[in-house]
């Protein structure tokens, strides 16, 4: 089955640097990789995705890079605010047919933003 | 959002119990899912439902059964607890075709 590495495990950064998480996946059939935010007490919510026909995609601070050859892809958080301190997840995941959700999720990453 | 109820939100039962947490959408998506979460382990899949009675095992199934009767409610049912079920499991849909989970607010199970 799929597996997915996450690093690092945790990241602390000042205001307004820029923060990088990065994932590797092993299945080279996944061609749906989301990235979800987790609040304290709170699901997590998605906050973009990429599929494999693309090797990048923004929305506004951030942006996520797939590497297909190399089965690695990064979120990527800039001008980094308080507000962005969460759990963030990789996951990777082959839509179609019964596998729609079928997510294997990373490990976590807790991001720390310092005012 | 969609809306996803899980019940109960906390709960404390002792080894050997059975348990059963409810989840309730008012989206009407197709698919449905129980997701566990440990530290260090992300999330993992228990088991999911692609339609009415259609489930199937994820990959951390051993120990837990689901039903789903009706599109809005997807039970998983734990027969007899176990402290390595102590965890937060997290109820979502999906409105395929775009692949978007939605989450409820998870449900903390604690088998002492």
């Amino acid at each position: 089955g799929e597996n997915v590495e996450q690093h690092p495990s945790t990241l602390s950064v000042q205001e307004g640097d820029s923060a990088v998480i990065k994932c590797t996946y092993s299945d080279s059939a996944s061609n749906y990789f989301p990235w979800y935010k987790q609040e304290l007490g709170k699901g997590p919510q998605l906050i973009i995705d990429i599929r494999s026909n693309v090797g990048e995609k923004k929305d506004q601070r951030i942006a996520v890079t797939l590497n297909k050859t190399a089965k690695h892809f990064s979120l990527h958080i800039t001008e980094t605010q308080p507000e962005d301190s969460a759990v963030y997840f990789c996951a990777a995941s082959m839509l179609g047919g019964t596998s729609y959700g079928k997510l294997t999720f990373g490990q976590g990453t807790i991001l720390t933003v310092h005012p | 959002d969609a809306g996803i109820t899980q019940s109960p939100r906390h709960k404390v039962t002792e080894t050997g119990t059975p348990v059963t947490l409810r989840c309730h959408q008012t989206e009407n998506h197709r698919y449905m899912y129980w997701y566990r979460q440990d530290p260090g382990h992300g999330l993992r899949l228990i088991h999911y439902s692609y339609g009415v009675k259609d489930t199937d095992k994820g990959e951390v199934s051993d120990g837990y059964s689901v039903s789903r009767s009706k599109t809005e409610d997807f039970l998983l049912t734990l027969e007899s607890a176990t402290s390595s079920q102590t965890s937060v499991y997290f109820c979502a849909t999906c409105g395929a075709p775009t692949g978007e989970l939605f989450f409820g607010e998870g449900s903390r199970l604690t088998v002492l």
